[in-house]
């Protein structure tokens, strides 16, 4: 089993429509669990973080963290075209090392 | 505030040859961590950084090493190189010390081997 396991899409909306990501994770000691974004030749942009059970919202974008399911979850709401890219989940584990899913591609529709 | 600068940005070898990668971390940053990003593989963890002392590494063979100097910049090095080292070397930098905070990753430089 993976560290960190993303579907690797891809993942199609409409524009205007909610976009939902979805993360799981082995390591029950992680702290800190972050969103990555990125565009297809580009390095990974940093676009959410969060570090304790429940919900936390950015604009458009809502990061939902549930430690007893192990879960990290990415709501992107009025999806775009230029949300289009793939979204990397990563954990810092207990030993403080980074551990990134595989991406899940997302495309948003005009 | 400048970000996380990598370079070169595009370098191109051959079997055999070594290369020297660098990577200047955002200001007040002590941790570098170094990433090699294949299609095929995704994003793979080679080593991280802090204080001038490698803290983690990650499943690469010897060829690949690194160091960091008192200044925070590091430097990734890949001896004897093969056609399977082409791919998006990244550099990624945090504040460091046992905290929560996010990576930053530079725009990488992507290596090609012929």
């Amino acid at each position: 089993q993976k560290e960190v396991e993303q579907n690797s899409g891809p993942l199609s909306v409409p524009e205007g429509a909610i976009a939902s990501l979805n993360c799981t994770y082995s390591d029950r000691g992680s702290q800190s669990f972050f969103w990555y974004r990125q565009y297809s030749g580009k390095s990974p942009e940093l676009i959410m973080f969060i570090y304790s059970n429940g919900d936390k919202e950015d604009g458009r974008f809502t990061a939902q963290l549930n430690k007893a399911s192990q879960y990290v979850s990415l709501l992107i709401r009025d999806s775009q075209p230029s949300d289009s890219a793939t979204y990397l989940c990563a954990q810092r584990a207990r030993n403080n090392d980074m551990r990134f899913g595989a991406g899940t591609r997302l495309t948003v529709k005009p | 505030k400048a970000g996380v600068t990598q370079t070169p940005r595009y370098l191109i070898k051959t079997r055999g040859q070594q290369v020297t990668l660098s990577c200047s971390p955002i200001s007040g940053h002590r941790s570098v961590s170094w990433y090699q990003q294949t299609p095929g593989q995704g994003l793979q963890f080679l080593f991280e950084y802090f204080s001038e002392t490698q803290r983690n590494k990650g499943n690469f063979p010897g060829r690949f090493s690194g160091r960091q100097f008192s200044n925070s910049r590091s430097e990734m090095n890949v001896s004897t190189l093969e056609l399977g080292d082409s791919a998006l070397y990244l550099c990624a930098s945090s504040l460091g010390g046992r905290d929560n905070q996010p990576q930053h990753f530079g725009d990488g430089t992507r290596l090609s081997i012929l």
